[in-house]
């Protein structure tokens, strides 16, 4: 079983759709949680943190289930800017050592 | 501005040739990470370093060397040994960490090929 795991999409949404994406991850000891947004052969960027109680910026809204050892990530008014590679991102333990999801594609369409 | 710098944008290696990738930062982060990445592939970690003079092995270590002399800078040498160097190099940093693990910050990327 992969440490992080995504669906790899593609998502096709039209504008101003809501659209949700899901990450599962193997170890429970996990700590610390991220999104990133990757656009086509660019690196990655930070989108935001993703903390227990959940967190919104603007219409982005993370969420953390540690039961379930998932994180979700809900974009509201999909722009068509809001298309690119969302990767889920959790770290393990100390070392600042990050484990990256595969990613998940978003294609908004007019 | 303050980032992350990455040099040369594309880089191509001759068989039996070692190519070195430039990372500069001016964050003033404690730690740096080389990581690569392949069409289709999640990010894998090629080596790590949380302090000056010391670094770890990544993942995928084999084929690559480091160093880290400045806080400022970590250089990649991709060498010989590497049979498969076509990828996209990725460099990171992050602050110290504190309560919790912090996000990392990357470079634009080298594109690395095979002639």
């Amino acid at each position: 079983r992969k440490e992080v795991e995504q669906d790899p999409g593609p998502f096709n949404v039209p504008e101003g759709a809501t659209v949700a994406f899901n990450c599962t991850y193997s170890n429970s000891a996990s700590q610390s949680f991220f999104w990133y947004r990757q656009d086509c052969r660019k690196e990655p960027k930070l989108l935001m943190s993703v903390y227990s109680s959940g967190n919104e910026d603007g219409r982005f809204t993370a969420q953390l289930n540690r039961a379930s050892q998932y994180i979700s990530l809900l974009i509201r008014d999909s722009k068509l800017s809001d298309s690119a590679t969302y990767l889920c991102v959790v770290a393990f333990g100390g070392g600042n050592k990050l484990t990256f999801g595969t990613g998940t594609q978003l294609k908004v369409e007019l | 501005d303050g980032g992350i710098t990455q040099s040369p944008k594309y880089l191509f290696r001759k068989e039996g040739q070692n190519v070195t990738l430039s990372c500069e930062q001016n964050l003033n982060h404690d730690a740096m990470y080389w990581y690569r990445q392949d069409p289709g592939q999640g990010l894998r970690l090629i080596y790590y370093s949380q302090i000056v003079n010391d670094f770890q092995k990544g993942d995928i270590a084999e084929g690559y060397s480091v160093s880290r002399e400045k806080k400022e800078s970590f250089p990649l040498t991709v060498t010989s040994a590497q049979k498969n160097p076509t990828a996209f190099y990725l460099c990171a940093s992050s602050g110290r960490q504190g309560r919790g693990n912090q996000p990392q910050h990357f470079g634009d990327g080298t594109r690395l090929s095979i002639l």
